[in-house]
C-alpha cells in the first residue's frame, strides 16, 4: 500500500479556495487516488477520487500532476462548514478480494469567518 | 433506509463486558466494512464480508473480537470480555462493487466506552 503524507493541519478563511497537497512518493501504477471528508461525530463521507490529471465534481477538485507522485484536493470558496478532517487514500481498485480502506490521520481544516 | 444505520450509538459496558454493535447497510450494497477509529486517529480496517462471507479479518486486533453477517445484510461486530483500549468509535461501511476503491458509505459509527 502507498504511504501518504498531508499535513496535521491548515487554516484558512471564509470565501477562500483552500489547497490540500498530499505526497505519494510510492504510488503504483494501478493506484488511484481518493478523498474523504469526516466531520464530528460522523463517518468519513467520499469526495473525490482520480487517477491522473485533473477531476471535478460539485464539490471539489483534484489534481494530479504527470508523475502521480502526490495530488492536490482544491476547495473553492470554502464555508465554515467545510471544517473538518479531509484524509488522502491511496489504493488499487483494479483487483478483488478487497481490504478496507487505509486512513491516515488526514489533515483537520479549520475554517474561520 | 437511505444510508448506513448503526446502533446503538453509544455504548458504555464495564471492563469484562461483552458488547454488540450492529450495522444495518444501504439495501443492496454487496461489501461490508467495519472499522474502528481511535481518538484523533483516522479509521483503522477491522474485517470485510462480501455478502455473507467473511473475506478479510485481518485488522481484527484479537480473538475477543469477531463479526457476524449471516444473510448478507445486517452486520453484527461482537467484542467479548472488553478491555479499556477497546474503547473507540466502530464504524461501519457499505459499499455497491466487490474492490476497495469502490466508493464506501459510512454510518455514524458507535462509541464505545469502556470502564
Amino acid at each position: 500500500l502507498a504511504k501518504t503524507t498531508q499535513p496535521i493541519s491548515m487554516d484558512s478563511y471564509e470565501g477562500q479556495e483552500v489547497n490540500i497537497t498530499c505526497s505519494h512518493n510510492n504510488i503504483a501504477t494501478n493506484d488511484y487516488i481518493t478523498w474523504y471528508q469526516q466531520f464530528p461525530s460522523q463517518g468519513p463521507r467520499f469526495i473525490i477520487q482520480g487517477y491522473k490529471t485533473k477531476v471535478t465534481n460539485e464539490v471539489a477538485s483534484l489534481f494530479i500532476p504527470a508523475d502521480r507522485k502526490s495530488s492536490t484536493l482544491s476547495l473553492p470558496r470554502v464555508s465554515l462548514s467545510d471544517t473538518a478532517v479531509y484524509y488522502c487514500l491511496v489504493g488499487d481498485r483494479s483487483g478483488g478480494g478487497a481490504d478496507g480502506l487505509t486512513f491516515g490521520k488526514g489533515t483537520h481544516l479549520i475554517i474561520q469567518p | 433506509g437511505a444510508g448506513v444505520s448503526q446502533s446503538p450509538r453509544y455504548k458504555v459496558a464495564k471492563r469484562g463486558q461483552d458488547v454488540a454493535l450492529r450495522c444495518d447497510p444501504i439495501s443492496g450494497h454487496v461489501s461490508l466494512f467495519w472499522y474502528q477509529q481511535a481518538l484523533g486517529q483516522g479509521p483503522e480496517f477491522l474485517t470485510y464480508f462480501q455478502n455473507e462471507a467473511q473475506l478479510d479479518k485481518s485488522g481484527l486486533p484479537s480473538d475477543r473480537f469477531f463479526a457476524e453477517r449471516p444473510e448478507g445484510s445486517v452486520s453484527t461486530l461482537k467484542i467479548q470480555r472488553t478491555q479499556q483500549e477497546d474503547s473507540a468509535v466502530y464504524l461501519c461501511a457499505s459499499s455497491s462493487g466487490f474492490v476497495r476503491e469502490t466508493e464506501q458509505f459510512f454510518g455514524p459509527g458507535t462509541r464505545l466506552t469502556v470502564l
